[in-house]
């Protein structure tokens, strides 16, 4: 089956520590992004990358950090200068250009405390 | 910066009923249009997407309808039924990304 998988599905930590979320696709695209999702919100880009070795900042980058070593992996790692980590973190992928549906994993739900 | 807004936050019909969500978005450069649905705990799901060179595409019991002058996007759903409760977001695209609006709670009752 092809798709997007997020991993774990919960995820609880504590203050201070740093923490990353496993984001992996086997479409082939080469585009990926991290979402940040906060109730009854929308969804806010964090960061995106549209080619291996390459990333941009997205709206609200600050306290976060992402590394794009293979096509198929996008982890996102939280850290703990980010001041509201608790969220729902969704990634997704694409064909590169911003004219493409993305697909959606089925999202990571982080608690910090 | 581009941004997208929807008219209402939620929205309740009665099974059976049409539905119509609006969303509204500020760049007229822009030239791709999605829908996505979202159910509480899930990733979005795609629904159906248009590009600016239409005004119109059909669905399976979706509609989306774009009118680049006002720069307004809706997306209607025919004989709502209760497992379209949910979440509904529009993506308008901006360079190398999309950008979404805050979302439609669509409740759908008896």
């Amino acid at each position: 089956d092809g798709g997007i998988t997020q991993s774990p599905k919960y995820l609880f930590r504590k203050e201070g520590q740093n923490v990353t979320l496993s984001c992996e696709q086997n479409l082939n695209h080469d585009a990926m992004y991290w979402y940040r999702q906060d109730p009854g919100q929308g969804l806010r880009l964090i960061y995106y990358s549209q080619i291996v070795n390459d990333f941009q900042k997205g709206d609200i980058a600050e306290g976060y950090s992402v590394s794009r070593e293979k096509k198929e992996s996008f982890p996102l790692t939280v850290t703990s200068a980010q001041k509201n980590p608790t969220a729902f973190y969704l990634c997704a992928s694409s064909m590169v250009g911003g004219t493409y549906e993305q697909y959606f994993g089925p999202g990571t739900r982080l608690t910090v405390t | 910066g581009e941004s997208v807004g929807l008219h209402l936050p939620t929205l309740s019909v009665q099974e059976g009923d049409n539905s119509i969500i609006n969303c509204a978005y500020s760049n007229s450069a822009s030239d791709y249009f999605i829908w996505y649905k979202q159910e509480s705990g899930k990733g979005p799901q795609f629904i159906i997407d248009i590009r600016s060179n239409m005004d119109k595409r059909q669905g399976q019991r979706v509609t989306v309808l774009l009118n680049k002058t006002v720069k307004h996007l809706s997306l209607q759903i025919a004989a709502t039924q209760p497992g379209d409760s949910a979440v509904y977001f529009c993506a308008v695209s901006n360079t190398d990304k999309l950008i979404f609006g805050t979302g439609t709670r669509l409740q759908v009752f008896p």
